[in-house]
C-alpha cells in the first residue's frame, strides 16, 4: 500500500510570510499532483510534477518533486488570504489510475 | 465546457432510510472515482470505475454501500439504511486516462447529515 504523508498537518502564518509542505512517501510514484480544496468545494488541480527533480512554478507557488519520485514540495511566497484552503497530494504509482492522496494540509493565512 | 457535476447539493435524512447520490463526469472522462471525506479531513477513496466496470471497490466501507454506472457516465452511489456515521461530504472525481498522469477534476460533493 503506497502512503503519502503530508506535514505539517495544521499552519497558520500572517500575509506576506513564506512557508513550505511536504508531501513524503517510501513509495515510488510516476507522477504527483498537488490539490488546493476551498470549504465547500472540490478540491481543484494546481500542477502535476512527473520527473525526478522536477520544479513547477505557479504564480507565488513552487512545487518540487523529489529526485526518486518519493516526495514533493510546496513553497508559496509571500503567502496571501486567498492561498487559505487544504493543500492534498496525490500519487499515481503507475499500475492503474487511481490516485493515492495524502490527509492534506490545512492551511490558514491571517491578513 | 462543463465540469464535474454532483447532485443534490445537501441531502439531509433519517437514519435508517436509503439515500442515492448523483455524479455527472465530464463528458469523453472513462474514469470515475468517488471518495468520502469528514470535516476537515482528507479523502477516503470508495470506488473507482473504468467505463461502466469497477476494478476497484476496495474502499467501500460496508455493503450498505453501492455504486454502478451505466453508458460510461452517469454514476450513482447509493447508501442503505444510512447510520449516523455516514454523515460526510461525498465527492466524485473524473479523469482522462489516455493523460497517463489521472489528473482529476471533482465536483463540488454532496453533504450528507444523517439525523
Amino acid at each position: 500500500t503506497q502512503l503519502l504523508e503530508q506535514s505539517p498537518q495544521f499552519l497558520s502564518i500572517q500575509e506576506g510570510e513564506n512557508l513550505t509542505v511536504y508531501c513524503n512517501s517510501s513509495s515510488v510514484f510516476s507522477s504527483l499532483q498537488w490539490y488546493r480544496q476551498e470549504p465547500g468545494e472540490g478540491p481543484v488541480l494546481l500542477v502535476t510534477v512527473v520527473t525526478g527533480g522536477e520544479v513547477k512554478k505557479l504564480k507565488r507557488l513552487t512545487f518540487q518533486f523529489g529526485d526518486a519520485r518519493k516526495d514533493s514540495s510546496l513553497h508559496i511566497t509571500a503567502a496571501q488570504p486567498g492561498d487559505t484552503g487544504l493543500y492534498l497530494c496525490a500519487g499515481n504509482a503507475g499500475a492503474n489510475s487511481k490516485l493515492t492522496f495524502g490527509k492534506g494540509i490545512t492551511l490558514s493565512v491571517r491578513p | 465546457g462543463a465540469g464535474v457535476s454532483q447532485s443534490p447539493s445537501n441531502k439531509v435524512t433519517e437514519k435508517g432510510k436509503d439515500v442515492e447520490l448523483r455524479c455527472d463526469p465530464i463528458s469523453g472522462h472513462t474514469a470515475l472515482y468517488w471518495y468520502r471525506q469528514s470535516l476537515g479531513q482528507g479523502l477516503e477513496f470508495l470506488i473507482y470505475f473504468q467505463g461502466n466496470s469497477a476494478p476497484d471497490k476496495s474502499g467501500l466501507p460496508s455493503d450498505r454501500f453501492s455504486a454502478e454506472r451505466t453508458g460510461g457516465s452517469v454514476s450513482t452511489l447509493t447508501i442503505q439504511r444510512t447510520q449516523q456515521e455516514d454523515s460526510a461530504v461525498y465527492l466524485c472525481a473524473s479523469s482522462l486516462v489516455r493523460t497517463s498522469t489521472y489528473e482529476q477534476y471533482f465536483g463540488p460533493g454532496t453533504r450528507l447529515t444523517v439525523t
